[in-house]
């Protein structure tokens, strides 16, 4: 069973710094891998999407990377605003069930 | 390009009650699925339907169900509600499923009392 843990659960930075954020999951034999930002009470805005046979993806100042041998995806943030703030959530599409399991997320917080 | 539409944003049941929640995706896309967020077991997969047909469920009771329209749209029902089932359901569309990008609604927030 895909499992996906998201480190660290919450985190607070300076605004102007950069940032990684952690996901890790269990089963490699995955289609994708997505991240998403969640702000409070709000529905999820994807952010990357990247393919198993990807290694990284870029948007802005958002950087993901995949290292699907190792279970492993981070989220680099450049330049952190305080409109970052929000909770960040990666997903794994897994072959195995089909289905999109999502990491407990990482809540950031910039600080002017 | 319009999103991902959901409704009703709010709603209030005591238990007992059933509930039916409807879901528009986006234009073109046939794949839709649903989520349950809360606080304690954060985002679990509820089930996921393409072309009409259930392509995919998770680990929830039969008092959870749903269906596709032939436009895509989607509904999801749940039966004799529990105060268990407060929480915020998310659906999500994308072209196919699988290897596609999954685009979130704002979600229905769903209280039963």
């Amino acid at each position: 069973k895909q499992e996906v843990t998201q480190i660290p659960a919450a985190l607070s930075v300076p605004e102007g710094e950069n940032l990684v954020l952690n996901c890790s999951f269990t089963d490699s034999a995955i289609y994708n891998l997505q991240w998403f930002r969640q702000d409070p009470g709000k529905g999820l805005t994807s952010l990357l999407l990247i393919q198993s046979s990807q290694r990284e993806q870029t948007s802005g100042r958002l950087n993901a990377s995949l290292d699907k041998s190792s279970g492993r995806s981070t989220l680099y943030i450049a330049a952190s605003q305080p409109g970052d703030s929000a909770t960040y959530l990666c997903a794994v599409r897994t072959y195995n069930n089909n289905d999109m399991r999502f990491g407990a997320g990482t809540r950031l917080t910039v600080k002017p | 390009k319009a999103g991902v539409t959901q409704t009703p944003r709010y709603l209030i049941k005591t238990r007992g009650q059933q509930v039916t929640l409807s879901c528009s995706p986006i234009s073109g896309h046939r794949s839709v699925s649903w989520y349950q967020q809360t606080p304690g077991q954060g985002l679990q997969f509820l089930f996921e339907y393409f072309s009409e047909t259930q392509r995919n469920k998770g680990n929830f009771p039969g008092r959870f169900s749903g269906r596709q329209f032939s436009n895509s749209r989607s509904e999801m029902n749940v039966s004799t509600l529990e105060l268990g089932d407060s929480a915020l359901y998310l659906c999500a569309s994308s072209i196919s499923g699988r290897g596609n990008e999954q685009f979130f609604g704002p979600g229905t927030r769903l209280t039963v009392l």
